[in-house]
């Protein structure tokens, strides 16, 4: 079956820490997985896709993620975070499979940044 | 960068009545739209997927007849909730595709702001 899983629906961080969301997948075939972040009253943002190639992808607003496929996981990562990161984040996958070309969500993961 | 709207952004109707939810590409040609749904606390869920000039595909599980879709231009696609009722309140985002076929379609979609929907 298809899915996307998010660990932990709330993460909070001081400003200027690390921020880690995590994301494992399943999928029978090479995923494509994507990374967006939603703020209030607004659309989805996509911050940053893995499709092939490199593993480690580097996105908008210094963030990055890694694809493992033995882990099968698509964590995302920050090393400094900054007030304007607080939104909420989903992980999603697609392939041309399993998944007909289309984005399967994982439920998102809320990002609080205290000062 | 390409933007895509939704038109109104919340609205709030008796049971039994319609609704239409407008999707717009401002400034590119969305040969693909998608329509999703989101609950309090739960991911997006694909409901269809229009192509202009064609008939929308639904997932499973999603009535075509209670969710009526119409992609008639390259701009535009509408999402009609038929007879609404409370259980079909909830958040509906678009999201439009802007070239290639197959994957990538998934590649390039770009997401509107989303409709909020209350069904007193």
């Amino acid at each position: 079956a298809q899915s996307v899983t998010q660990l932990g629906s709330h993460v909070s961080v001081s400003e200027g820490a690390l921020v880690l969301l995590r994301c494992n997948y399943s999928s029978s075939v090479p995923p494509y997985l994507f990374w967006y972040v939603q703020y209030p009253n607004q659309g989805l943002q996509l911050l940053l896709k893995y499709t092939t190639g490199a593993t480690l992808v580097k996105g908008i607003n210094g963030f990055e993620a890694e694809f493992k496929k033995s882990e099968t996981s698509f964590h995302l990562t920050k090393p400094s975070a900054h007030m304007s990161d607080a939104a909420e984040y989903f992980c999603a996958v697609s392939d041309h499979e399993e998944y007909g070309n289309k984005l399967v969500f994982g439920a998102g993961t809320i990002l609080r940044v205290k000062s | 960068g390409a933007v895509v709207s939704q038109h109104p952004s919340w609205v709030i109707c008796k049971s039994g009545t319609s609704v239409k939810i407008e999707c717009r590409s401002l400034d590119f040609q969305a040969t693909t739209m998608f329509w999703y749904r989101q609950f309090p606390k739960q991911s997006l869920m694909l409901m269809a997927t229009s192509n202009e000039g064609s008939k929308a595909t639904y997932e499973q599980g999603v009535e075509k007849d209670k969710f009526l879709i119409n992609h008639a231009s390259l701009t535009l696609s509408t999402l009609t909730v038929t007879s609404a009722h409370p259980e079909d309140s909830s958040f509906y985002i678009c999201s439009a595709g802007t070239s290639g076929h197959g994957r990538e379609i998934v590649e390039t979609q770009y997401f509107g702001p989303g409709t909020r929907l209350l069904v007193l």
